[in-house]
């Protein structure tokens, strides 16, 4: 069986802070493909970052950046200088596809900055 | 752009109904997804098609079945509605047939009560 752990329900920074939501993950298969999802208070879910399980390089984009172990199974995304417009609802989603598709997303993390 | 885009944004109906939700893409995507949404449980997926006519179940299939009788039109049909099917209900698409590897598509949701 497949799941995602998010284990931060909320968390509340002000602005500028350097933020950092964790995802573990757990699945036997060896190919496998991890992703972040932003969801705005307008509830529409966004798309941020795949990562396929053979490429454990680290990610930069612009303020967000993404660390990817495979050693502890986690998926960590950070935000740095956080600003008012992260404030949203972040997923943590695995998918694999021996034995049949399987797609889970984790419970989510619910960021608030304040101004 | 992707546009995912759903029936209804809020839907209240009662007890014992048969209620359709709707979902349309307009990318030419080869898969679709239904999920249901619930604080603290992230997304959970119902059904999905890779093709016409083809379904798969999810992780909660049990009183909701699907129909896709043409490429870009996906719908949910929950038989005889309950009380505890109230939840948001976003659907997705995804470009292609490796689906686990692409990200998904969303829809705004239907935030569905059922009384």
């Amino acid at each position: 069986a497949q799941k995602v752990t998010q284990a931060q329900t909320e968390i509340s920074v002000v602005e500028k802070e350097d933020v950092t939501l964790d995802c573990v993950y757990e699945t036997r298969d060896t190919t496998y493909y991890l992703f972040w999802y932003k969801q705005p208070p307008s509830g529409e879910l966004v798309f941020l970052i795949r990562r396929n399980s053979f490429d454990e390089q680290n990610e930069i984009s612009g303020r967000y950046s993404w660390n990817f172990q495979k050693s502890t199974s986690s998926f960590n995304f950070t935000i740095t200088a956080s600003q008012v417009v992260d404030s949203a609802v972040y997923f943590c989603a695995l998918s694999a596809s021996i034995g049949g598709q399987n797609f889970v997303f984790g419970p989510g993390t619910r960021l608030s900055v304040l101004p | 752009d992707v546009k995912v885009t759903q029936s209804s944004r809020y839907l209240v109906k009662r007890t014992g109904e048969k209620v359709f939700l709707e979902c349309v893409q307009d990318m030419d995507h080869e898969n679709m997804f239904w999920y249901r949404q619930d604080p603290g449980l992230g997304l959970r997926l119902i059904y999905f098609s890779y093709d016409v006519k083809m379904k798969e179940k999810g992780d909660i299939p049990e009183g909701y079945s699907v129909s896709r009788e043409k490429k870009e039109r996906f719908s949910l049909i929950l038989e005889s509605a309950s009380t505890n099917q109230t939840s948001m209900y976003l659907c997705a698409s995804s470009l292609t047939l490796a689906a686990s590897r692409d990200e998904q598509y969303f829809g705004p949701g239907t935030r569905l009560t059922v009384t």
